[in-house]
């Protein structure tokens, strides 16, 4: 079984500074990771996904994110957000061998301070 | 090429009442998922369906709760005799192939309010 833990369900940040959002996971098999987003009363929109290779993966939106094996973690970052980023983003794992199925963590909410 | 459709947008049920909600997905995807969002939390998958096959239900509670995808027309998600329970956001998500690498394409979502 796979779990996916958001550990700050609310950060706010200034406009133009950075944001780090943590993810941590639990899998017994190797896993994807991906970071998707959901503005309001929309559909989630993927912002970047780590497959294999390089640790550190780059997304839309001036969003990266660092796969980090050890620690079985998937941060993501950006260094100067902007108002337009307030949304809500939710880390999500899937299997490498079947099983599609995404699990997310329960998401946080950032918010954007002018 | 349009995203993944859902409708209807907005559906509100009495207890009792049959819910059916559903999902186009893209142009050349033949795999579809149900997930929902309860409010304030994460979304919890609930069934995934390729044309006219059922692969995984492991997430669709065991009663009420049914889903389909037709050789032709959209996948629904159907539930019968709806409870307070049932209102949540329901979102259907397509991807061209198979596999966990594939990027799942999201629709807008359902908002099920059962009074």
């Amino acid at each position: 079984a796979q779990s996916v833990t958001q550990l700050d369900s609310q950060v706010p940040v200034f406009e133009e500074a950075p944001v780090e959002l943590r993810c941590n996971y639990s899998s017994s098999v190797s896993v994807y990771l991906f970071w998707y987003v959901q503005y309001p009363n929309q559909g989630l929109q993927l912002l970047l996904k780590y497959l294999s290779g390089s640790t550190l993966v780059k997304g839309i939106n001036g969003f990266e994110a660092e796969f980090n094996k050890s620690q079985t973690s998937f941060h993501l970052r950006k260094p100067s957000v902007h108002i337009s980023d307030t949304a809500e983003y939710f880390c999500a794992v899937s299997d490498l061998v079947g099983n599609e199925k995404l699990t997310f963590g329960t998401g946080t909410r950032l918010t954007i301070i002018p | 090429n349009a995203g993944v459709m859902q409708n209807p947008r907005h559906l509100v049920r009495r207890r009792g009442q049959e819910a059916r909600l559903r999902c186009s997905p893209m142009k050349g995807h033949s795999h579809v998922y149900w997930y929902r969002q309860l409010p304030e939390e994460g979304l919890k998958f609930m069934v995934y369906l390729q044309k006219e096959n059922i692969i995984d239900e492991s997430g669709m509670p065991k009663e009420r709760f049914s889903a389909e995808f037709p050789k032709e027309g959209p996948s629904i998600l159907r539930i019968q005799q709806v409870v307070r329970g049932d209102s949540a956001a329901y979102f259907c998500a397509s991807s061209p192939e198979a596999g966990g690498r594939n990027e799942q394409f999201f629709g807008p979502g359902t908002r099920l309010t059962v009074l």
